[in-house]
């Protein structure tokens, strides 16, 4: 199968830090990488695209200055939350799509990582 | 403005019996459909994908329909297991171009009693 992986699985950080967030497919190598965003009994929210080699691609309303993004190599991308502050607690989803898949692409999903900004 | 419903919020189902969660949507012609199973504290977890011009896709116990009239789709698990107990969540993706986002749902919490 396709192993998507994430790092740290969970992080505590005072507010006005920085935090980043690795993305690593495992036996895969991934053209594209998307970051999710989930608040408690919420739905995941499409943050941003990632696509290796190239900027990233920021949903309305998030801020990309905020929230880094750096698609370094097929097999990983980084989320970095720059100035983290409490309300940027969440759980952050990250998914990868299989080089060459196709039209229709099953997406791999991490494990997630759980922030909490003290 | 676009939105994507499920059915409710949790469902409670009696094991063995047949879980049905919805989908609906307004505003989109997606060009598939995705259904995810998420367990607490975990990243979703792809069971199936059903394309716009599919009417119905299996895969072991699970079913799903997709309806472009009714803009619906229909989850189905047979014979269902405690173990079935989670999250599901539908997504759409808008594009056909296969490297697109998804849309999610909040998710149905399904609840299956021994």
């Amino acid at each position: 199968g396709a192993v998507v992986s994430q790092h740290p699985s969970w992080v505590i950080c005072k507010s006005g830090t920085s935090v980043k967030i690795e993305c690593r497919s495992l036996d895969f190598q991934a053209t594209t990488m998307f970051w999710y965003r989930q608040f408690p009994k919420q739905s995941l929210m499409l943050m941003a695209t990632s696509n290796e080699g190239s900027k990233a691609t920021y949903e309305q309303g998030v801020e990309k200055d905020k929230f880094l993004i750096n698609h370094a190599s097929l097999t990983l991308s980084t989320l970095t939350v720059t100035s983290a502050h409490p309300e940027d607690s969440s759980f952050y989803i990250c998914s990868a799509i299989r080089l060459a898949g196709g039209v229709g692409n099953e997406q791999f999903f991490g494990p997630g990582t759980r922030l909490t900004v003290l | 403005s676009q939105k994507i419903e499920q059915n409710s919020e949790a469902l409670n189902i009696q094991e063995g019996k047949t879980a049905t969660l919805t989908c609906n949507y307004t505003n989109y012609s997606p060009a598939y459909l995705q259904w995810y199973r998420q367990d607490p504290g975990r990243g979703p977890v792809f069971l199936l994908l059903i394309r716009e011009n599919e009417k119905e896709k299996r895969k072991e116990r699970l079913k799903v329909t997709f309806d472009t009239t009714l803009k619906q789709s229909l989850f189905h698990i047979t014979a269902s297991q405690p173990a079935d107990s989670a999250t599901y969540l539908c997504a759409l993706s808008l594009s056909g171009g296969g490297a697109d986002g998804l849309t999610f749902g909040k998710g149905t919490h399904l609840i299956i009693q021994p």
